[in-house]
């Protein structure tokens, strides 16, 4: 079993609607969590981090529930520029002084249409 | 500033090839990453590296070596490639959020292709 999964997608919505990633991790010891963003042949990048109590960012809200190991990536009001690949990224850190394990899920396909 | 370089950009071997992929990184960060990436795929993890000195393994390891020469400089090595390795690879390297856990900061990529 993979330590992060993720919905393969591709998810296809007009401009804005809303739309929703889901994400779960295998691993209960994992530290932190965040969701990059990756354009077509271009690096990943920081989308947001994700915390227990929930956070929001303009038109992006991301959840984690550690009870059932679960991340969630909302976007409202879905705009053209917001076409890319989301990845759900976990940390493994076993402690504060070790090494950062940071691992990838496989990425949600996002396709916005005029 | 140049945040993380990766050289080559692009690279074409031979199978049982050799060659040395090279990161370095200009914001004092200590921890250091490599991944690869295969097409419509996320990325995953080869090798990490906390500091100076000290590397672990990711989740494929597996026909690869690393060195972490210095803080700033972090080279993944393929011994002996093979078409099974043709990916891009990216080097990251990261710093601590005040909440918890690492942003990472990516290179640009190396598209590798092994014959």
């Amino acid at each position: 079993r993979k330590e992060v999964e993720q919905d393969p997608g591709p998810f296809n919505v007009p401009e804005g609607a809303t739309v929703a990633f889901n994400c779960t991790y295998s691993n209960s010891a994992s530290q932190s969590f965040f969701w990059y963003r990756q354009d077509c042949r271009k690096e990943p990048k920081l989308l947001m981090s994700v915390y227990s109590s929930g956070n929001e960012d303009g038109r992006f809200t991301a959840q984690l529930n550690r009870a059932s190991q679960y991340i969630s990536l909302l976007i409202r009001d879905s705009k053209l520029s917001d076409s890319a690949t989301y990845l759900c990224v976990v940390n493994l850190s076993p402690g504060y002084s070790s090494a950062s394990k940071i691992i990838f899920g496989s990425g949600t396909r996002l396709s916005i249409r005029p | 500033n140049a945040g993380v370089t990766q050289t080559p950009k692009f690279q074409v071997l031979k199978t049982g090839q050799s060659m040395t992929l090279q990161c370095a990184q200009d914001m004092n960060h200590n921890s250091m990453y490599w991944y690869r990436q295969d097409p419509g795929m996320g990325l995953r993890l080869i090798y990490y590296s906390a500091s100076e000195g000290t590397t672990d393994k990711g989740e494929v390891p597996n026909g690869y070596n690393v060195s972490r020469l210095n803080k700033r400089e972090f080279s993944l090595r393929l011994e002996s490639a093979a078409p099974s390795q043709t990916s891009v690879y990216f080097c990251a390297s990261s710093e601590a959020f005040f909440r918890g856990g690492e942003k990472l900061f990516f290179g640009s990529g190396t598209q590798l292709s092994v014959l």
